[in-house]
């Protein structure tokens, strides 16, 4: 019993450097969504999944590119890492788009750029 | 701009008291309000949640009361315990965005024993 799995747990990079985020999700959820957490900001939508095959920009999209790769994974590339981007990212799924449909999130992957 | 505001930053209450944590929207277009958990170390979980087609929800020692004139609603812990400490996370969102979640900026909440 899973849930939403998210890889690595921790990174470190130097800027410019890029990386992968991986999520998968085993709860044949149809939504996924890439959040990010920074202290008194609460969580903002990076980008999100409504179904397969579909992605689309969320509140804070710039620096970032998704692929959802199938129903399971939903994946976030940092092409060329900055410091604004430390923080800690959380992958989440909803088993449909309605908006009293659940959110269901991983444990989170924290991210410093230095 | 944060269309939903949360207050206070941070509460500490004594064991068996009550926590209280508001937020307030912008957007009237907003129609379904949860609060989301937050242990250290993981990913917030659903708590509780409204529409504003009533003013109170209660569940167990959590309740969330709505004023929807005044675009408030907040989240009361009653009996509070050591165990409830964590990070709460007010949201809010319309019928047209989906599940696509409006956060605050969240309020950590300490129990002392």
């Amino acid at each position: 019993n899973a849930g939403v799995t998210q890889t690595p747990k921790f990174q470190v990079l130097k800027t410019g450097q890029s990386m992968t985020l991986q999520c998968a999700q085993d709860m044949n959820h149809n939504s996924m969504y890439w959040y990010r957490q920074d202290p008194g900001m609460g969580l903002r939508l990076i980008y999100y999944s409504a179904s397969e095959g579909t992605t689309d920009k969320g509140e804070v999209p710039n620096g970032y590119n998704v692929s959802r790769l199938n129903k399971r994974e939903f994946s976030l590339r940092l092409e060329s890492a900055a410091p604004s981007q430390t923080s800690v990212y959380f992958c989440a799924s909803s088993e449909t788009q309605g908006s009293n449909s659940p959110l269901h999130f991983g444990n989170g992957t924290r991210l410093t750029v230095t | 701009q944060q269309q939903v505001k949360q207050s206070p930053q941070s509460l500490i209450v004594q064991k068996g008291g009550i926590s209280i944590i508001n937020c307030a929207y912008e957007n009237t277009a907003f129609d379904y309000f949860p609060w989301y958990q937050q242990f250290p170390g993981k990913g917030p979980a659903l708590l509780i949640a409204i529409r504003p087609d009533v003013s109170e929800k209660k569940e167990g020692r959590f309740t969330i009361s709505f004023n929807k004139s005044a675009k408030q609603f907040s989240l009361h812990i009653m009996d509070s315990q050591p165990g409830d400490s964590a990070t709460y996370f007010c949201a809010a969102s319309r019928e047209t965005s989906g599940s696509r979640l409006t956060f605050g900026e969240g309020t950590q909440l300490t129990v002392n024993p």
